[in-house]
């Protein structure tokens, strides 16, 4: 149990609609990441969200965006979803000093089916 | 930019035999971490390995870190039907940003 909670854990959308999927931060944790898992691949670096402000962004298109809030919580917004958005999305709270990057704890994630 | 790669992505053991999962990268970090995944499940943290010559066990698991060859290995030791999963290493390139291995799946057979 890492202390981050996503929602929704499944759902389904067809192509070219959008999603919102929400994730809750372990409690002292700064810093939330996003990461986008295809079936049989390694989780990728979508982008990164600290003090409410976007801190880095992988090889991800404009429509992947994101939120981070005062209280750490975040969403992920897909925009125009393609049948490739397919995959479990998951993310990832640490806590960031300019001395010490901090591990990350990841949540069970949102597995996103696109038909 | 940043590569991972982990041999072999694919391991058929027997019970009770040893072996060892590597994992290379390609640019300078001194920060790297070991994960267990289930299927259809998120990211067990295994290991963070913070510097060179860093070495950690855990029961059956002993991970290690030569940030100057760019290396880690994951070595099991007397495999258990249990440790069937998929391992995957992942390098810190900068800020707690991750780049991933593409993953060992690992089966342990009686």
């Amino acid at each position: 149990e890492t202390g981050v909670t996503q929602s929704p854990t499944h759902l389904i959308k067809t192509r070219g609609q959008q999603v919102t999927l929400r994730c809750s931060s372990q409690s002292g944790h700064n810093t939330v990441s996003w990461y986008q898992q295809a079936l049989g691949q390694g989780p990728q670096f979508i982008f990164q969200y600290y003090r409410e402000e976007e801190n880095g962004r992988g090889n991800f298109p404009p429509r992947f965006s994101g939120l981070q809030f005062p209280n750490y919580s975040s969403e992920l917004n897909v925009n125009a979803l393609e049948l490739d958005d397919s995959a479990l999305y998951l993310c990832a709270s640490s806590f960031f000093r300019v001395q010490n990057t901090g591990e990350l704890f990841f949540g069970e994630g949102s597995r996103l089916t696109v038909l | 930019e940043l590569k991972v790669e982990q041999n072999p992505l694919f391991l058929s053991m027997q019970e009770g035999k040893n072996y060892t999962i590597y994992c290379n990268y390609s640019t300078t970090s001194d920060r790297l971490y070991w994960y267990r995944q289930d299927p259809g499940k998120s990211l067990e943290s295994l290991f963070v390995l913070l510097s060179n010559g860093a070495v950690k066990q855990e029961g059956r698991l002993m991970a290690s870190l030569d940030t100057k060859a760019r290396l880690s290995t994951l070595h099991i030791t007397a495999a258990v039907h249990d440790l069937s999963a998929t391992y995957f290493c992942a390098v810190d390139s900068s800020g707690s940003r991750l780049t991933f291995g593409e993953g060992t799946q690992l089966t342990v057979n009686p």
